[in-house]
């Protein structure tokens, strides 16, 4: 069993609904967790950083972390054609980010 | 702020030479550098941690012959593919330990022929 559990996809849906990406792990020392967006032949960009339980939110974006479940969760409103990208979870036990990655999951917005 | 420059962005080059990759930190000092590996339709392999003026730690499995990696300075940090395969046929990515995580760099895609 893999440390981060991530589907892959893709997630196809239309434009305006709201997404929902998720990951599970099983180690439970992560106490930092992150999720990047990928374009196609690009580096990784951080979108969100949580730190422990709880939620957080940033423009149409919210991470949620239960730590309990070992789940955390990404949601995007108002999707927008320009959201398509990969979505890969992180998470880390310390600050010292070396990271444990989700598979990614691909996200297609269609207009 | 807090953004990693690497170059080239990609690079085709024949089996036998060799190909280096530089990222740079452009607004902030980088005492340590991740090198990603990373297959299509894959996530991200760590490769090696670098710490600037030290030698790089590699992951189990990761020939460091192979890959060079050199951290002479706070703002530059280099990986040389030696003797590159196809099988090193891959996209590259750097990264940087920023406040809340890792900033990246765009990534390099080496073919090799």
């Amino acid at each position: 069993q893999k440390e981060v559990e991530q589907d892959p996809g893709p997630l196809s849906v239309p434009e305006g609904a709201i997404v929902s990406l998720n990951c599970t792990y099983s180690n439970s020392a992560f106490q930092y967790f992150m999720w990047y967006r990928q374009y196609s032949r690009k580096g990784p960009e951080l979108l969100m950083y949580t730190y422990s339980s709880g939620n957080k939110e940033d423009g149409r974006f919210t991470a949620q972390v239960d730590k309990s479940s070992k789940y955390i969760s990404l949601f995007i409103r108002d999707s927008q054609p320009s959201d398509s990208a990969t979505y890969l979870c992180a998470m880390s036990p310390d600050s010292n980010y070396q990271l444990i990655w989700g598979a990614g999951t691909k996200l297609i917005i269609k207009p | 702020g807090a953004v990693v420059s690497q170059h080239p962005s990609w690079v085709i080059c024949k089996s036998g030479t060799s190909v280096k990759i530089e990222c740079r930190s452009l607004d902030f000092q980088a005492t340590t550098m991740f090198w990603y590996r990373q297959f299509p339709k894959q996530s991200l392999m760590l490769m090696a941690t670098s710490n600037e003026g030290s030698k790089a730690t590699y992951e189990q499995g990761v020939e460091k012959d192979k890959f060079l990696i050199n951290h002479a300075s706070l703002t530059l940090s280099t990986l040389t593919v030696t003797s590159a395969h196809p099988e090193d046929s891959s996209f590259y990515i750097c990264s940087a330990r920023i406040q809340g995580g890792l900033t990246f760099g765009s990534g390099t895609r080496l073919t090799v022929v």
